[in-house]
C-alpha cells in the first residue's frame, strides 16, 4: 500500500462547477500538506500549503485537512478552463522537511 | 526572477546509451532535488543535495545513475547505460534549506529510451 493514495481520475466537469479533489494517507507523522498543480509538459507548482488539521482558503481554492481521518481535500469553486491540469497532493512530517511524498495526481478537465 | 532551468527538455536515445540532464536552480537556493516522474504518477525523489553534499540518495539506483553538484549550484544527473524502463520525466527542484516543504520545480526533461 502506498503512503499516499490519490484517485487518478480523470475528472471532467463543466465550467463553473465545484471540484473536489482528495487524498488519503497512512503515515500519521505527516503534518504538512501541500497541493501542487501541474500543467501538461510543465513542472509542478505549489498551489496551497497547510499545517495540521483545518481549512485554508485562497481565492477560489480551499484546502482541508482532517488528520483524524488521514484525509485531505482541495476544493475549487467557480472552476475555469484554465484550471484544467493535474493536481498532486504532497505531504511531509517535519517543518521545512525536504522529503515530500506525493500522490499520483488527479487529471482534471474543465469543459467550457 | 528566473525559475529552475533544465536542459534538454526532450531526449530520445537508444538503450544502453548514456544520457545526462542539467539543472540550474533558483539563485540562492542551496537545496536541490532530482525527481523521477513516471507517466500518471507523482514525482519520486532520487537525490537531494544540500549545497554540494548529497544528503539523501537512498532512492538513486547507483548501479547506473550518478549525480553531481559541483560548486553547490548547477547539477547534472547521468544514466549509463540507459534501459527501456528509464523512460520518464526527470524533474529538478530547488528550495531554501529551511523551507524544504516549499519546492520550486523546473519543467523537466522527458526521456524516451528506444
Amino acid at each position: 500500500q502506498k503512503e499516499v493514495e490519490q484517485d487518478p481520475g480523470p475528472l471532467s466537469v463543466p465550467e463553473g462547477a465545484i471540484v473536489s479533489l482528495n487524498c488519503t494517507y497512512s503515515n500519521s507523522a505527516f503534518q504538512y500538506f501541500m497541493w501542487y498543480r501541474q500543467y501538461s509538459r510543465k513542472g509542478p507548482e505549489l498551489l496551497m500549503y497547510t499545517y495540521s488539521s483545518g481549512n485554508k482558503e485562497d481565492g477560489r481554492f480551499t484546502a482541508q485537512v482532517d488528520k483524524s481521518s488521514k484525509y485531505i481535500s482541495l476544493f475549487i469553486r467557480d472552476s475555469q478552463p484554465s484550471d484544467s491540469a493535474t493536481y498532486l497532493c504532497a505531504m511531509s512530517g517535519l517543518p521545512g522537511a525536504q522529503k515530500l511524498v506525493f500522490g499520483q495526481g488527479t487529471r482534471l478537465t474543465i469543459n467550457p | 526572477e528566473a525559475g529552475v532551468v533544465q536542459s534538454p527538455r526532450y531526449k530520445i536515445i537508444e538503450k544502453k546509451q548514456p544520457v545526462a540532464f542539467w539543472c540550474n536552480p533558483i539563485s540562492g537556493h542551496n537545496t536541490l532535488y532530482w525527481y523521477l516522474q513516471n507517466l500518471g504518477q507523482g514525482p519520486e525523489l532520487l537525490i537531494r543535495y544540500e549545497n554540494e553534499e548529497a544528503v539523501d540518495d537512498s532512492q538513486l539506483p547507483k548501479d547506473r545513475f550518478s549525480a553531481e553538484r559541483l560548486k553547490g549550484v548547477d547539477s547534472t544527473l547521468k544514466i549509463q547505460p540507459a534501459e527501456l524502463g528509464d523512460s520518464a520525466v526527470y524533474l529538478c527542484a530547488s528550495s531554501l534549506a529551511s523551507q524544504g516543504d516549499t519546492q520550486y520545480f523546473g519543467p523537466g526533461t522527458r526521456l524516451t529510451v528506444l
